[in-house]
């Protein structure tokens, strides 16, 4: 059981939006630390997608984009594409166990 | 660019010590800027953050691995090392490891993240 919660499973149609959800609690994400997600592709090693909650590495699309309110944060992407087909996961600080946390991970399927 | 390179035994006995090395290339070990994490994947599950280290050895971990965790680094070879004591097919895995970047703004630690990673090492207990 994670420590923070993702939906085991989104899909969208191509050119579709779809948002993957990360809920925390008062001890990481709603204590003001911020979010972090990682793209998973199959067989791959993960690779920051967004970093700070909203910022984006150099070379990742603009089509991905990130949010946080509260104990809370989203992982948005517009324009989907055959390619991003991955795992998605949310990473956070957490005071009570003074070190990171994931997300359980939540994988995106194109229709 | 910099990367990182995991290394070490793919199969490993019930109750023996996993121990595993991740190369540091493209960069020094040794900025002030940096943690080095390691962080392991069971086959069909989620991520977990095993423990970090800073160049000077300072060391943090994972509390539900605390006891059986050691994290060590050699600034001389551009590498830093894990030792799981105690394995059972629990521990079985891909370990990755990474570099760490933590962030503040003004005097509030705003958390860290993992980037970028190695490539990953699978680890499997069995005898």
């Amino acid at each position: 059981q994670s420590v923070l919660t993702q939906p085991p499973s989104v899909s969208g149609a191509p050119g579709q939006r779809v948002t993957i959800s990360c809920t925390g609690s008062s001890s990481n994400i709603g204590a003001g630390y911020d979010v972090h997600w990682y793209q998973q592709l199959p067989g791959t090693a993960p690779k920051l997608l967004i970093y700070g909650n909203s910022n984006r590495p150099s070379g990742v699309p603009d089509r991905f984009s990130g949010s946080k309110s509260g104990t809370s944060a989203s992982l948005a992407i517009t324009g989907l594409q055959a390619e991003d087909e991955a795992d998605y996961y949310c990473q956070s600080y957490d005071s009570s166990l003074s070190g990171s946390v994931f997300g359980g991970g939540t994988q995106l399927t194109v229709l | 660019q910099l990367q990182l390179q995991e290394s070490g035994p793919g199969l490993v006995k019930p109750s023996e010590t996993l121990s595993l090395t991740c190369t540091v290339s493209g960069g020094s070990i040794s900025s002030s800027s940096y943690y080095w994490g390691w962080i392991r994947q069971p086959p069909g599950k989620g991520l977990e953050w095993i423990g970090s280290i800073y160049y000077s050895g300072s060391t943090y971990y994972n509390p539900s691995l605390k006891s059986r965790v050691t994290i060590s680094v050699d600034t001389s070879k551009n590498q830093f090392s894990l030792k799981l004591s105690s394995v059972t097919a629990a521990d079985t895995a891909v370990y990755y490891c990474a570099r760490q970047v933590l962030s503040y703004s003004s005097s509030w630690y705003d958390g860290d993240w993992f980037d970028p990673w190695g490539q990953g090492t699978l680890v499997t207990v069995s005898s």
